[in-house]
């Protein structure tokens, strides 16, 4: 079936440092990934998207690569601030006929200091 | 525009009793979904609805039933609470479908079933 593996957190790091967040996928053909991303006490937003291989989606500051190759789509970015603290998920969409929905990953929690 | 609205935020509830979670958005959107977030397990789509007048069960369906007699409208409701439906729920909405579009979710509704 349809599944996403994602990095076990928390994720500790301090300001200005490298942020990777791994996430692996499993599905059949070309699904549609994304990362969202949801702050304390609120709802996921959208924070990047790629429907096809060799897609990169950013916004930001914050970059993922669609590799079909390694069915990855890693998260990163250059410069992590205190800001960016919150849960990162990776999600696909499967490209089947009928209703699309979304599989989630179990989260991963950055936490950054000052 | 207030996107996408949740009441209540918080409710705790004795075993067998039952709720009505309201679920609001203004964007016009046709699609419409409640999602139940439990540590270690992401969010996992309980019931969703592809227009009004339309509802159709997810991932985990059961112990809940849901109703869309207006577009701007998504109602959860639990006829009969367990301890195990001890949650937070998500609603969101999208224009279309989630493969391609952004889903917009609601602040939640923290759930505890005593």
């Amino acid at each position: 079936g349809n599944s996403v593996t994602q990095m076990e957190g928390p994720v500790t790091l301090s300001e200005e440092a490298f942020l990777t967040i791994n996430c692996t996928y499993t599905a059949t053909g070309y699904p549609s990934l994304f990362w969202y991303v949801q702050y304390p006490g609120e709802g996921l937003q959208l924070l990047l998207k790629a429907t096809k291989a060799d897609d990169k989606g950013s916004n930001k500051g914050f970059e993922a690569t669609y590799r079909k190759e390694t069915t990855s789509f890693h998260l990163e970015k250059g410069s992590v601030q205190v800001s960016d603290s919150a849960v990162y998920f990776c999600a696909l969409s499967p490209m089947n006929t009928g209703f699309q929905k979304l599989v989630f990953g179990t989260g991963t929690r950055l936490l950054v200091s000052p | 525009n207030a996107g996408v609205t949740q009441t209540p935020k918080f409710r705790v509830l004795k075993t067998g009793q039952s709720m009505t979670l309201l679920c609001a958005q203004d964007m016009n959107h046709e699609y419409m979904y409640w999602y139940r977030q439990d540590p270690g397990m992401g969010l996992r789509l309980i019931h969703y609805s592809v227009g009004e007048g339309t509802t159709a069960k997810g991932e985990v369906p059961d112990g809940y039933n849901v109703s869309r007699l207006k577009k701007q409208n998504f109602l959860l409701g639990l006829e009969s609470a367990a301890p195990s439906q001890t949650s937070v729920y998500f609603c969101a909405s999208s224009y279309s479908w989630p493969g391609n579009n952004e889903q917009f979710f609601g602040p939640g509704t923290r759930l505890t079933v005593l």
